[in-house]
């Protein structure tokens, strides 16, 4: 059953500018995650977003979460072309015995 | 350093062929899982695993077997019953037995072809 929609689906953008995607999900939510996968490889990890948050940091990384929405962005700032990758939004429904769902991803190719 | 190994990188069945993946941490993580990944597509879930001599059926389990002997190993087995085994195939860990309270560490996969 898909949860998380990322939006776009692909992105094209110059190393410099920031980069933002869309996650919406249908139910109700204990957290929501994002992962970065670059091609051929697993994915890794970037943020875990709690339900009661609003916003986190991470570095060049800023998710936010509108629970009211069911959705989450993910603002990546002066873009550099090693964030080319494909990014995933992952939600856990319910604490502690639920599985994360995984989103199709936003494809983002950030040119030199 | 700490991390998931998974192996082979590559791996070709043919035709009513069981094939093992292999998924190794080193992480001393309690939960492990296996996903598949088609072209273009999310992760799916398979298999997981919580404890050691423990593991649930995921989302798309049939033609897919596993155990859990070890904490650190969680082999896949991709049986002649999955007639559409062609995927990328990606372990993961987490800490404790919260199965979504706490970020996965992935493996590189393992990308199954049908000879």
């Amino acid at each position: 059953s898909q949860q998380g929609e990322e939006d776009p689906q692909a992105l094209s953008i110059q190393e410099g500018e920031n980069a933002t995607m869309n996650c919406s999900y249908k139910t109700s939510i204990n957290n929501l995650q994002w992962y970065r996968q670059n091609s051929g490889r697993g994915l890794v990890h970037l943020i875990l977003i709690r339900s009661n948050e609003r916003e986190k940091h991470s570095g060049r990384l800023r998710v936010t979460l509108d629970t009211s929405k069911k959705s989450s962005s993910l603002l990546i700032t002066a873009s550099r072309a090693a964030d080319t990758a494909s990014y995933f939004c992952a939600t856990a429904r319910s604490y502690n015995t639920d599985k994360l769902i995984f989103g199709t991803g936003t494809r983002l190719q950030v040119f030199p | 350093d700490g991390g998931i190994t998974q192996s082979p990188k590559y791996l070709f069945r043919k035709e009513g062929q069981n094939v093992t993946l292999s998924c190794e941490q080193n992480l001393n993580h309690d939960a492990m899982y296996w996903y598949r990944q088609d072209p273009g597509q999310g992760l799916r879930l398979i298999y997981y695993s919580q404890i050691v001599n423990d593991f649930q059926k995921g989302d798309i389990a049939e033609g897919y077997s596993v155990s859990r002997e070890k904490k650190e190993s969680f082999p896949l087995t991709v049986t002649s019953a999955q007639k559409n085994p062609t995927a990328f195939y990606l372990c993961a860990s987490s800490f404790g037995t919260g199965l979504s309270n706490q970020p996965q560490h992935f493996g590189d996969g393992t990308r199954l072809s049908i000879l």
